[in-house]
């Protein structure tokens, strides 16, 4: 149980264009995903914050124009990357907590990883 | 705020070996403490997990003891394995923080046939 899922594990991209990246949380709903990037050889940053049916809460320093989330159900949250750039390149990381046992633990199950690179 | 310092790798080390990774806290109440594993190439995985003093989280021969008294959490493993080989993050989640997942800077372990 417990499964996060994300969509599509790698992607390469033009310069300017736009990425979508879905996280799904497959066997369990989930009222609170978080979206995290991790550079090569460095710990996981968190990016925001997104709350199914509001907008998503945006850590100090991450453009909220320019990292798109959707959390329009219990089970999918997406990022979309707009105008993507080479300085975007990195490895966007999913998590996802358990609503039926958010009251009782803040265990958080975490996707495999999508690597979005832009050329 | 709260953090998580970790010891820094990389950790070598040979096949049987005795594994210990250091992780030591700051928070302002009283928080949850993780060990997550990453594999080359994927994302990560709960190891084990403790939500107050004392308590003794464990999976897959790791363990870890929540000290409150010196705000340690440290990762052990009595005989590693090459398939051990990841990186290792110590994290602290609580109340202060909106339960979000404050992470150590990770620990590298290689072993060694």
């Amino acid at each position: 149980g417990a499964v996060v899922s994300q969509h599509p594990s790698w992607v390469i991209c033009k310069s300017g264009t736009s990425v979508k990246i879905e996280c799904r949380s497959l066997d369990f709903q989930a009222t609170t995903m978080f979206w995290y990037r991790q550079f090569p050889k460095q710990s996981l940053m968190l990016m925001a914050t997104s709350n199914e049916g509001s907008k998503a809460t945006y850590e100090q320093g991450v453009e909220k124009d320019k990292f798109l989330i959707n959390h329009a159900s219990l089970t999918l949250s997406t990022l979309t990357v707009t105008s993507a750039h080479p300085e975007d390149s990195s490895f966007y990381i999913c998590s996802a907590r358990d609503v039926a046992t958010s009251g009782r633990t803040d265990t958080q199950y975490f996707g495999p990883g999508t690597r979005l690179t832009v050329l | 705020g709260d953090s998580v310092t970790q010891m820094e790798g990389p950790v070598t080390l040979s096949e049987e070996a005795f594994l210990t990774i250091n992780c030591t806290y700051t928070a302002t109440g009283y928080p949850s403490l993780f060990w997550y594993v990453q594999y080359p190439g994927e994302g990560l995985q709960l190891l084990l997990k403790a939500t107050k003093a004392d308590d003794k989280g464990s999976n897959k021969g790791f363990e870890a003891t929540y000290r409150k008294e010196t705000t340690s959490f440290h990762l052990e493993k009595g005989s590693v394995q090459v398939s051990d080989s990841a990186v290792y993050f110590c994290a602290l989640s609580d109340l202060g923080s909106s339960y979000k997942l404050i992470f150590g800077s990770g620990t590298r372990l290689l072993v060694r046939p």
